[in-house]
């Protein structure tokens, strides 16, 4: 009965290869995330989707491409990756997401090598 | 715009012993604020959080933390340090975002390490 979860939980790839990480979340919440945490442990929010809407987007790269078929999905597709992408990305979601009080729950993070 | 400092970047202490983890905030609004902790390749996990209620907040696992606005700070603490609080400690500022959306900021985090 996993609350918020990721697939695959590690990818490894080679340069200029296109691949997508997939989450799904069993809480009915309203809003989902996309985060990002490098080799120093930093984490700093990539996407933002309420009800299918985006509604944060941080200055990332437009190889970047998250998708929301529906509010319990957010899968995130990456385009010609690069040595940079090579880092942990967390998933999460909240109840509605525009109250500054609405706890985030997180998945186990995919670890993402590009080599 | 908002940010938060995590003063140290590595805590050790002794089992048994109390722990202190230290961390600033700035924020334009009335903020929310989170801990958050990771173990070892493991996803984050709430710890607790102040919405502008009680000024000190307890959390899991004996966990509590002080919101204290005058000094901008939120540090948590526990009496007694275990074993298995090892791990790393975020502390996290919430804003509402350009967009409306609910936009966590996260501090660099702290290790905490546990000596038996």
């Amino acid at each position: 009965d996993t609350a918020v979860s990721q697939t695959p939980k590690y990818l490894v790839t080679q340069m200029g290869n296109d691949k997508s990480i997939k989450c799904e979340q069993n809480l009915g919440h309203d809003t989902m995330y996309w985060y990002k945490q490098d080799s120093k442990k930093f984490l700093k929010i990539m996407f933002s989707y309420n009800n299918k809407e985006l509604i944060i987007n941080e200055t990332v790269p437009n190889r970047f491409s998250p998708k929301s078929p529906d509010k319990a999905h957010l899968n995130l597709h990456i385009n010609s990756l690069e040595l940079g992408d090579s880092a942990v990305y967390f998933c999460a979601s909240s109840q509605d997401g525009l109250a500054g009080s609405d706890t985030q729950y997180f998945g186990p993070g995919t670890r993402l090598t590009v080599l | 715009a908002q940010s938060v400092t995590q003063l140290d970047s590595h805590v050790s202490v002794s089992e048994g012993t109390p722990v202190l983890l230290r961390c600033n905030y700035s924020s334009s609004y009335s903020p929310s604020l989170f801990w958050y902790v990771q173990h070892p390749n493991k996803g984050l996990q709430l710890l607790l959080k102040y919405t502008s209620a009680a000024t000190l907040v307890k959390g899991i696992n004996g966990f509590e933390a002080e919101f204290k606005k005058s000094e901008t700070s939120f540090h948590l603490t526990k009496p007694s340090a275990h074993m298995s609080d090892a791990a790393e400690y975020f502390c996290v500022v919430s804003d509402r975002g350009r967009n409306a959306g609910n936009m966590l900021t996260f501090g660099g985090g702290t290790r905490l390490m546990v000596k038996p």
